[in-house]
């Protein structure tokens, strides 16, 4: 079936440093996602992206959050600076639409903040 | 508080058996309702999904029944395998919302004992 890529699967880095998460969302999808889980508790939404724009966040997604997706390329998710609390389990998440379609996951980068 | 409740963390059913998994939700909002499946360091994949317009969906050894006045759905796996062994999650897409913004539940690990 469709497959989500999320390189790399573990990134360790430093408090106060920069991070960027990359995706490569299906091919023809239009929405994107990312889900934050801390070890321990539930899969958590963050953000939805759709032709360029961030349609929806949550509160999860702080003021150090950015997401974009230049010239139909990698969705990333960018963290400047990271804090301890940062560290989890990011999902990436694609879909065609935008209601209450198919989610299609990536199988996580696990972000440790040192 | 938690929007969608998955109260059992595990369950263990014997091979042949059926599995039933259970979810509760609270938002009045929510209008698509779905299960995932996850195993270990992999990505969570759709497994069936419903619509609120309907209460029960089948799709051979998986069926989907939604009780809307109690808030709740559930996921019931007949001739239940090994193979099924993993985590579920269960998700609750809200109406209105500007884009995918599932809900999930924390997960209940099924483990199917030959």
């Amino acid at each position: 079936g469709p497959k989500v890529l999320q390189i790399p699967s573990h990134q360790i880095i430093d408090m106060g440093q920069m991070v960027t998460l990359n995706c490569d969302p299906v091919s023809n999808h239009l929405y994107f996602y990312w889900y934050k889980q801390i070890l321990g508790q539930q899969m958590e939404f963050l953000v939805n992206f759709y032709n360029g724009k961030v349609m929806e966040k949550s509160k999860l997604f702080k003021d150090q959050f950015s997401v974009e997706r230049p010239d139909g390329s990698y969705f990333t998710l960018k963290i400047q600076p990271t804090a301890l609390e940062d560290s989890a389990v990011y999902f990436c998440a694609s879909s065609l639409q935008g209601k209450a379609e198919t989610l299609y996951f990536g199988s996580g980068t696990r972000l440790t903040v040192l | 508080g938690q929007q969608v409740k998955q109260s059992s963390p595990s369950l263990t059913v014997q091979e042949g058996g059926i599995s039933i998994l259970n979810c509760d939700y609270e938002n009045d909002m929510f209008d698509y309702f779905a299960w995932y499946k996850k195993y270990p360091d992999n990505s969570p994949t759709l497994l069936i999904s419903v619509r609120s317009n309907v209460d029960k969906r089948e799709d051979g050894r998986l069926t989907v029944f939604l009780n809307k006045s109690g808030k709740h759905f559930s996921l019931h796996i007949t001739a239940s395998q090994p193979e099924d062994t993993a985590v579920y999650l269960c998700a609750a897409g809200e109406r209105g919302s500007s884009g995918n913004k599932l809900i999930f539940g924390i997960g209940t690990l099924l483990s199917v004992k030959p």
